[in-house]
Order: structure tokens, then sequence, then C-alpha cells
């Protein structure tokens, strides 16, 4: 249980393109969905979090504007890169974690297998 | 906040010998506890968590973590690696619902 999924899991696309990446939780209600990036050789760095039919709450440093984050159903988060340019070429990877029925938040994250973005 | 620090950003160790890698960590809030192991263009596989209980956790391929609560600290074992062990390992720790990452350490296991 507790799969997440992304898609696509490559993509290759022109500098100044949008790129969308969807983040999916398969047999669960994700209450809450994280967004990571990973640049080569590095730690993953949270850039949002976003709560279901709520607005994401972006990390200091990430422009709102320029990573647009759609969260509108309980199994579905959106992260769309807009007007990519080279130095977004990274490793997107998205989490998601859950309420339980009595509304505590749980215990720890699923991961994605990420999205790898190359802006030519 | 909480925040973690690995240690040791490189390890390389001999195939068949002991390993540990080192996670310490600060929060103000009570804390879960997690190491994952990523493979080249690969996510995240979670190796093991301590969330309540023992504080020695058993995970999959033969890891091993004890949390000491004390020292802050949730160090990685294995009593002999594999050259398959070789990865990146990340450390991270989740309170109120906000997780963070330790830098990572390249386990490298050579024949």
């Amino acid at each position: 249980g507790a799969v997440v999924s992304q898609h696509p899991s490559r993509v290759i696309c022109k500098s100044g393109t949008s790129v969308k990446i969807e983040c999916r939780s398969l047999d669960f209600q994700a209450t809450t969905m994280f967004w990571y990036r990973q640049f080569p050789k590095q730690s993953l760095m949270l850039m949002a979090t976003s709560n279901e039919g709520s607005k994401a709450t972006y990390e200091q440093g990430v422009e709102k504007d320029k990573f647009l984050i759609n969260h509108a159903s309980l199994t579905l988060s959106t992260l769309t890169v807009t007007s990519a340019h080279p130095e977004d070429s990274s490793f997107y990877i998205c989490s998601a974690s859950y309420k339980t029925s009595g509304g505590v938040v749980g215990n720890e994250q699923f991961f994605g297998p990420g999205t790898r973005l190359t802006v030519l | 906040a909480q925040s973690v620090t690995q240690l040791d950003s490189q390890v390389p160790v001999f195939e068949e010998a002991p390993v540990e890698l080192r996670c310490n960590y600060s929060s103000s809030v009570s804390v879960y506890l997690f190491w994952y192991v990523q493979y080249p263009n690969q996510g995240l596989q979670l190796l093991l968590k301590y969330l309540s209980g023992s504080t020695l956790v058993k995970g999959i391929n033969g890891f091993e973590a004890e949390f000491n609560k004390s020292q802050t600290s949730f160090h990685l074992r294995k009593p002999s690696v594999h050259i398959s062990d070789t990865a990146e390992y990340f450390c991270a720790v989740m309170g109120n619902n906000d997780m963070r990452f330790g830098a990572g350490t390249r386990l490298t296991v050579k024949p």
C-alpha cells in the first residue's frame, strides 16, 4: 500500500516552454503533497507543500509564479514549470502523506519515483 | 523546524566489511526518523524508519539503525556490505508533517 506515481518519468523540453508533472497517490487519499527538487549529487530540497483544496505553501526562495502547484483532488497534485530554462533542469520528486480517520496526520511521507526534467 | 546532519559525505568500504553511516538531528518537537537509499537516476527507497517503541530498528537489505535520543543520533549500520549496496544514503527527520533531509552519504563498496 501507499504507492505514489509520477508522470512523466523523464521529459526534455525547449527553453521557454512549460512542463507539467503529475503526482498521484494510487491507493490512499493524500491530504498533503510535497514537491522536492534534487540537483545532481545533492540532497532533496523541499519546494512547496500543498494541502488538497488549498493554495500551496512555498519554501523561501522558490518562485511561486514559476512553479505552479495544483492539488485539486485527494489523489492528484501537479507541478507546472512555466517558461522553463536550462537552470530548471533537475530531478523533481513528489511525496504524499495522509490523515487517519481520526484526523491525525500520518507519520511518514510516501515518495514517487521522480521526474527527470532536462531543459535545452 | 528540524535539521539533519550527515557527518560523512563519502564512505568507501571493502566488500564484506561492516559500515556505519552517521546521522544527527536537531528538533524542537518530537520527530520520526528515516533512512532512504537512492540508486543512480532513481527515486528514494525506504530502508527503515523509527516512529516509536524499540530504539533499534531493522530494515531491508540487512540494514539497522539505532535511535539515541540523548545524542540526537540515528546512525545506520550493516555488518557486512555487498557491492550492490553502493548508492547514496539519505537520513531524514519528520516533525509536524515537515520532512527534512541530510546532505547524503555516498557509500562505495569496493571488491
